[in-house]
């Protein structure tokens, strides 16, 4: 079992640029939900996805965007970045139900913008 | 809102020494709590959840955590640390998406 897996490990941007983070979940899961890491902080909850549609949003202008695949897998989009964009993004899989559910995280991308 | 408070930043400790890293919430409803750990340059890792029924909680490696409602507390400890145990610790509380706490660095010292 590979467990989640994230691409790209790490990243470099300039300001303005786009930039997408790809996950892949732990077999056997549906859900996937994105978080932002910044330097010295707790994660941050983005947004969840689940059967292809955002069914939770925290609290993250439009720049950020997302998508989930048939095959579970998502994507995070992040337009227009800004200096304090940079962080770790974090992935995290689960099923869909099940407050008490364990959600599995990914090693995370980290995201540098310049 | 629900929220999640750790209220040290950095604990350090000898080895073999007991620890507590302290966590509060802030949670009008009821509540499902975890404790993660992050070792440097990985992600998370669940180390133990409450979600109901007794109010201790212990993980594989030796940690436990006891939900205390009245005092809103999911403090988490451990009665001997290992050099291994050095990571940094998030309280988490489910909202129901994960609410995390600041984090607490422990160091601990051979």
């Amino acid at each position: 079992d590979a467990g989640v897996t994230q691409s790209p490990t790490h990243l470099i941007k300039t300001r303005g640029q786009q930039v997408t983070l790809r996950c892949s979940p732990k077999s056997g899961h549906d859900t996937v939900s994105w978080y932002q890491q910044a330097l010295g902080q707790g994660p941050q909850f983005i947004f969840q996805y689940y059967e292809e549609e955002e069914r939770q949003r925290g609290n993250f202008p439009d720049r950020f965007s997302g998508h989930q695949f048939p095959n579970y897998s998502s994507e995070l989009n992040v337009n227009a970045l800004l200096l304090g964009d940079s962080a770790l993004y974090l992935c995290a899989s689960t099923n869909w139900g099940g407050a008490g559910n364990e959600q599995f995280f990914g090693p995370g991308t980290r995201l540098t913008v310049l | 809102a629900q929220s999640v408070t750790q209220l040290d930043s950095q604990v350090p400790v000898f080895e073999e020494a007991p620890v507590e890293l302290r966590c509060n919430y802030s949670s009008s409803v009821s509540v499902y709590l975890f404790w993660y750990v992050q070792y440097p340059n990985q992600g998370l890792q669940l180390l133990l959840k409450y979600l109901s029924g007794s109010t201790l909680v212990e993980s594989i490696n030796g940690f436990e955590a006891e939900f205390n409602k009245s005092q809103t507390s999911f403090h988490l400890r451990k009665p001997s640390v290992h050099i291994s145990d050095t990571a940094e610790y998030f309280c988490a509380v489910r909202a129901p998406e994960l609410i995390f706490g600041t984090g607490t660095r422990l160091q601990v010292f051979p």
